[in-house]
């Protein structure tokens, strides 16, 4: 069975930490993507990555940067947390059958 | 810039009755997924539709693709309350494996 895997579902954090959340997969699958999921906007994609160390700025990158070290794992990171980056954060990898989804994290900034 | 539009954004429905979700995208693509959502989870793959022409069928649920129109279909036949949810179409650009997604119809079936 495909499985993508986040660290975590639930994670507060303060103004100004820097945050990381992480994402594995063990379908073997080059691309990974972190999308950001809003009330009334749907699913925006921040980062895309093609490849091991390679990566493509989404719509929203702002704030925003990412890690692929290893194949298998795709990590997103707040360097300085703020309020507005409160969200639902997804992340995926993808083949031909389509994107696999984690079960999401849910980001409090306070 | 490639664009997904879904329609309708809420659909309100009756148990029992038959309703169609549409997606239309801006680019050439040959490859649409759809997905679905319950509240406060991920999505979940619904059907994966590869060519022009595809249907694909799963309980009460059916869609179709007819990537000259740029269209893809959900068709909801005879609704029961467990298909209350939201759905996404995402469409995949140029063969990349890198997909944009609709902006999702939110469905309530009323008992």
């Amino acid at each position: 069975d495909v499985k993508v895997t986040q660290s975590s579902r639930y994670l507060v954090k303060r103004t100004g930490e820097k945050v990381f959340l992480e994402c594995v997969q063990d379908m073997d699958h080059e691309n990974m993507f972190w999308y950001r999921q809003d009330p009334g906007l749907g699913l925006r994609l921040i980062y895309f990555s093609y490849d091991v160390k390679m990566k493509e700025k989404g719509d929203i990158p702002e704030g925003y940067s990412v890690s692929r070290e290893k194949k298998e794992r795709f990590s997103l990171i707040l360097e300085s947390a703020s309020t507005n980056q409160t969200s639902m954060y997804l992340c995926a990898s993808s083949s031909i059958l389509g994107a696999f989804f984690g079960q999401g994290t849910r980001l409090t900034v306070v | 810039e490639l664009k997904v539009e879904q329609n309708p954004l809420f659909l309100s429905m009756q148990e029992g009755k038959n309703y169609t979700i549409y997606c239309n995208y801006s680019t050439t693509s040959d490859r649409l997924y759809w997905y679905r959502q319950d509240p406060g989870k991920s999505l979940e793959s619904l059907f994966v539709l590869l060519s022009n022409g595809a249907v694909k069928q799963e309980g009460r649920l059916m869609a179709s693709l007819d990537t000259k129109a740029r269209l893809s279909t959900l068709h909801i036949t005879a609704a029961v309350h467990d298909l209350s949810a939201t759905y996404f179409c995402a469409v995949d650009i140029g063969g990349t494996y890198k997909y944009i997604f609709g902006t999702g119809t939110r469905l309530k079936v009323l008992a």
